[in-house]
């Protein structure tokens, strides 16, 4: 099974600066979609789901584009809090289990 | 509620020998995953429990892993022998209803190296 796939990065960027990350999918029948989190040696956390119709959750934005089969999100005003790897989510088929990207890594710096 | 359980936190082996790990699921999650995340990869799904059951070991090497949940509550996880390859971080999930993520939770990992 192909998984999701993201550019690693690193992204670098300020204090402040909006930052957006994409990934594609190559099942066309996958419903499901997420952004998790992790912090350096810690283990991955969901960040939030994602929807055609978009999820916003205070800075962060997420959208799911069907037609072109990709995910992105959107963090506006980073902090340097946000610092760490986003790692794009695909459900499997039958929905139960979830299949991880190889993660992109994000550094903001003051 | 607490979180889900795993030991040991670190593991030093030498290749060859064999390891095992141990899984503790938030009380009530019927569904268990084990996942193997390679230094600078993501998770990769090695195992899938329902209860006591197994849903998904279709990327198990079981040459080497094997991996039991008896009772449908703790999960073992075991790797013999076990070659430099396996160095990473084993990480345990569970979740209450099984369906991707509604509310995946994971452990802290045991970080497992091979020399």
């Amino acid at each position: 099974r192909k998984e999701v796939e993201q550019d690693p990065g690193p992204f670098n960027v300020p204090e402040g600066a909006t930052v957006a990350f994409n990934c594609t999918y190559s099942n066309s029948a996958s419903q499901s979609f997420f952004w998790y989190r992790q912090d350096c040696r810690k283990e991955p956390k969901l960040l939030m789901s994602v929807y055609s119709s978009g999820n916003e959750d205070g800075r962060f934005t997420a959208q799911l584009n069907r037609a072109s089969q990709y995910i992105s999100l959107l963090i506006r005003d980073s902090k340097l809090s946000d610092s760490a790897t986003y790692l794009c989510v695909e459900a499997n088929q039958a929905g139960t289990a979830l299949i991880f990207g190889k993660g992109t890594t994000l550094s903001v710096s003051s | 509620e607490a979180g889900v359980a795993q030991s040991p936190r670190y593991k030093i082996i030498e290749k060859r020998q064999s390891v095992a790990f141990w899984c503790n699921p938030i009380s009530g999650h019927a569904t268990l995953y084990w996942y193997q995340q390679i230094l600078g990869q993501g998770p990769k799904l090695l195992i899938q429990f329902q209860n006591n059951g197994v849903v998904d070991d279709s990327q198990l090497p079981k040459d080497r892993f094997s991996a039991e949940r008896l009772k449908g509550v703790d999960s073992t996880l075991k790797i013999q022998p076990a070659k430099l390859e396996d160095s990473a971080v084993y990480l345990c999930a569970s979740s209450r209803t099984g369906t991707g993520g509604d509310g995946y939770t994971f452990g802290s990992g045991t970080r497992l190296t091979v020399v």
